[in-house]
């Protein structure tokens, strides 16, 4: 399997509970990126990786919200004290060093009840 | 600040019919557009991309799109739809030195 990879594919969990989504990315991309996806609507930009440091997180939206990348391989995206509004699709992409196409998983659909 | 309009979020094509689907943009410098279908249940796949190259762009599965930037636009274009084409088409623009995507909210297209 060469392409983004994500787990889990569906997450249930109660409100206030801690989550943690996995992203693997392509093997050599430098950049990674989450987006999040609400019913009905396109992908909204969160968080821009390039290597292990966080390039642009101005898309979290609130400080429940963190993402990591150790290694500048895989990443997680920690959510704390989950609400139901954070139910969605959250996407990772990736891509190699000096393009602009990204590349993306098929996502892990988190259902906060 | 950029951002992607993409406007009737459900379209219904006749099988054989042209399939048209709009996208303007705003942006404040040249930018990188891109076109984007998703599958039931599944990522996005990249349908394909303008990066100030040729300006009529020919992407996966017969589709295409030009930019014009008189009109702000990057309309995709596919001469012959097929059943296989139903599926979530998106539009998203970025530009040099800024990687992250904004996409506009999306097309829904079915195919009768």
């Amino acid at each position: 399997g060469a392409g983004v990879s994500q787990t889990p594919s569906n997450k249930v969990t109660e409100k206030g509970k801690y989550v943690e989504l996995r992203c693997d990315p392509i093997s050599g991309h430098t950049a990674l990126y989450w987006y999040r996806q609400s019913l009905g609507q396109g992908p909204e930009f969160l968080i821009y990786f390039q290597g292990t440091g966080a390039a642009d997180d101005s898309g979290l939206p609130n400080d429940r919200f963190f993402a990591v990348r150790p290694e500048g391989s895989v990443s997680t995206l920690k959510i704390q004290r989950t609400e139901r509004g954070d139910s969605a699709m959250y996407l990772c992409a990736s891509s190699p060093r000096g393009t602009s196409e990204a590349f993306f998983g098929q996502g892990t659909r988190l259902t906060v009840v | 600040a950029q951002s992607v309009t993409q406007l009737g979020s459900h379209v219904s094509v006749s099988e054989g019919a042209l399939v048209l689907l709009r996208c303007n943009y705003s942006s404040s410098v040249p930018p990188y557009l891109f076109w984007y279908v998703q599958y039931p249940n599944q990522g996005l796949q990249l349908l394909l991309k303008y990066t100030s190259a040729a300006t009529l762009v020919k992407g996966i599965n017969g589709f295409e799109a030009e930019f014009k930037k008189s009109e702000t636009s990057f309309h995709l274009t596919k001469p012959s739809a097929h059943m296989s084409d139903a599926a979530e088409y998106f539009c998203a623009v970025s530009y040099y030195g800024n990687n992250r995507l904004a996409f506009g909210k999306g097309n829904l297209v079915v195919v009768i």
